[in-house]
């Protein structure tokens, strides 16, 4: 089985100041894909970036970043230049590459930008 | 496209009444998936189809909760009879063949109180 965890419930950053969210998850697939996904209070589910496992580099859009270290199992999620519309709650999810396309999603964290 | 439709918005509804979720998934998207999401549990997957079929429903906690989808662009969740417990936001969610590519299209939601 799957399991995604992330560690930190809420945190908090200043407007313009660099967040980093964590995300570990567990599996014996050597094949499969991760995803940031961002819920703000409107609570619609917006897809923020996505990573393939067999791709060593680290995916990027625009503000938004990861740390993927395959060994590790760890998939972190950095938010530079944090802004207020940032403010959600964030979801790490996991897919098999193989085997249906069910993710698994951590409990999620919630960020508040400061102004 | 529109993206995922869900209806109603918000529910509200006595203990005991049966309560109906209804969703329109994106045209073409092949995979349909109904989320319960609480502050207790996160996001739980209830259960989900391919092409119009139930793969993985052991997510449904009891047997008052019922899923359908008669046809690739309409399902239900339905709640029989309902209790407070079941209060909760239920999600919506959809994909197409290259779910890894562009993950899960979510809804906007039903958050369903029973009183």
């Amino acid at each position: 089985a799957q399991t995604v965890t992330q560690s930190q419930p809420e945190m908090s950053v200043q407007e313009a100041e660099t967040v980093t969210l964590s995300c570990t998850y567990d599996t014996s697939e050597s094949n499969y894909y991760l995803f940031w996904y961002k819920q703000p209070p409107s609570r619609q589910m917006i897809l923020v970036i996505r990573q393939e496992a067999y791709k060593q580099q680290n995916a990027t859009e625009n503000r938004f970043s990861v740390n993927f270290q395959k060994a590790a199992k760890s998939f972190s999620l950095k938010i530079s230049d944090s802004q207020l519309g940032d403010t959600a709650m964030y979801f790490c999810a996991f897919m098999k590459h193989a085997g249906g396309n069910q993710f698994y999603f951590g409990t999620g964290t919630s960020l508040t930008v400061i102004p | 496209d529109a993206g995922v439709i869900q209806s109603p918005r918000h529910e509200v509804t006595e203990m005991g009444q049966e309560v109906t979720l209804r969703c329109k998934p994106i045209s073409g998207h092949n995979s349909l998936f109904w989320y319960r999401q609480t502050m207790m549990r996160g996001l739980e997957l209830l259960i989900y189809f391919n092409n119009n079929v139930p793969i993985d429903d052991s997510g449904m906690p009891e047997d008052r909760f019922s899923a359908k989808m008669p046809n690739a662009s309409f399902s239900t969740l339905k709640i029989q009879p309902s209790e407070p417990r079941d209060s909760a936001v239920y999600f919506c969610a959809s994909s197409g063949v290259q779910t890894s590519n562009y993950g899960y299209t979510f809804g906007s939601g039903t958050r369903l109180t029973v009183v």
